[in-house]
């Protein structure tokens, strides 16, 4: 499979637990985006990397979230403290580097914070 | 920051009519107007973008119009079909992000 995977699917935690999400892009992606999507919305910006930095994070990203991409190539999104408005579903993009490119998605994860 | 307004928020049309799905946006500097549709359960993919140096695209039933003068750009799709039952998002690349609009629901009606 060629195209952008996210695992996992779905991912069901308690109020305060910690989680971590994987992206991994097209192979000769070299930007990454994170969003996050809720029901009726549309896709929210949260961050993204070029290669392995980190350029810019949505002032909407509350200190609990943190993303890496250490090696350029798979990144880990991870919430600490989960709340219920976490509950979202995150979507991984990923696109070439030249400028007005497509981007594509990947399935996405669902988190559910009970 | 960048928005993206899009209308309608919901959208019924009869099967083989037209619908048309209109955005509007704040900064000039934006050159970049891709279009996503999302089916239910599903990750958004692109149908179709429009680069800034043009002022129509087509692609067999679906086209894209821009004005840059005043900031905005529509989605049209003829003919339409009971697979264009979706929800479908406008976009815009500023500073290397998609910025995308809350989206319409279309709905076709047999």
């Amino acid at each position: 499979d060629t195209g952008v995977s996210q695992d996992p699917r779905h991912k069901i935690t308690k109020r305060g637990q910690n989680v971590t999400f994987r992206c991994d892009p097209i192979s000769e992606h070299n930007r990454l985006y994170w969003y996050r999507q809720t029901l009726g919305q549309g896709p929210e910006f949260l961050t993204y990397f070029q290669n392995e930095a980190q350029l810019e994070k949505s002032r909407l990203l509350s200190d609990r979230f943190s993303a890496e991409r250490p090696k350029g190539s798979f990144s880990t999104l991870e919430i600490q403290r989960t709340e219920q408005g976490d509950s979202a579903m995150y979507l991984c993009a990923s696109r070439l580097g030249q400028i007005n490119t497509e981007a594509f998605f990947g399935q996405g994860t669902r988190l559910t914070v009970v | 920051g960048e928005n993206v307004e899009q209308h309608p928020s919901t959208l019924s049309v009869q099967e083989g009519d037209s619908a048309v799905i209109k955005c509007t946006y704040s900064d000039s500097a934006s050159n970049y107007f891709p279009w996503y549709k999302q089916e239910l359960g599903k990750r958004p993919q692109l149908i179709i973008d429009i680069r800034s140096n043009v002022g129509e695209k087509k692609d067999q039933r679906i086209a894209v119009t821009l004005n840059k003068t005043a900031k905005h750009f529509s989605l049209h799709i003829t003919e339409t079909q009971p697979e264009d039952s979706a929800v479908y998002f406008c976009a815009l690349n500023r500073d290397d992000k998609i910025i995308f609009g809350k989206g319409t629901r279309l709905h076709i009606l047999p």
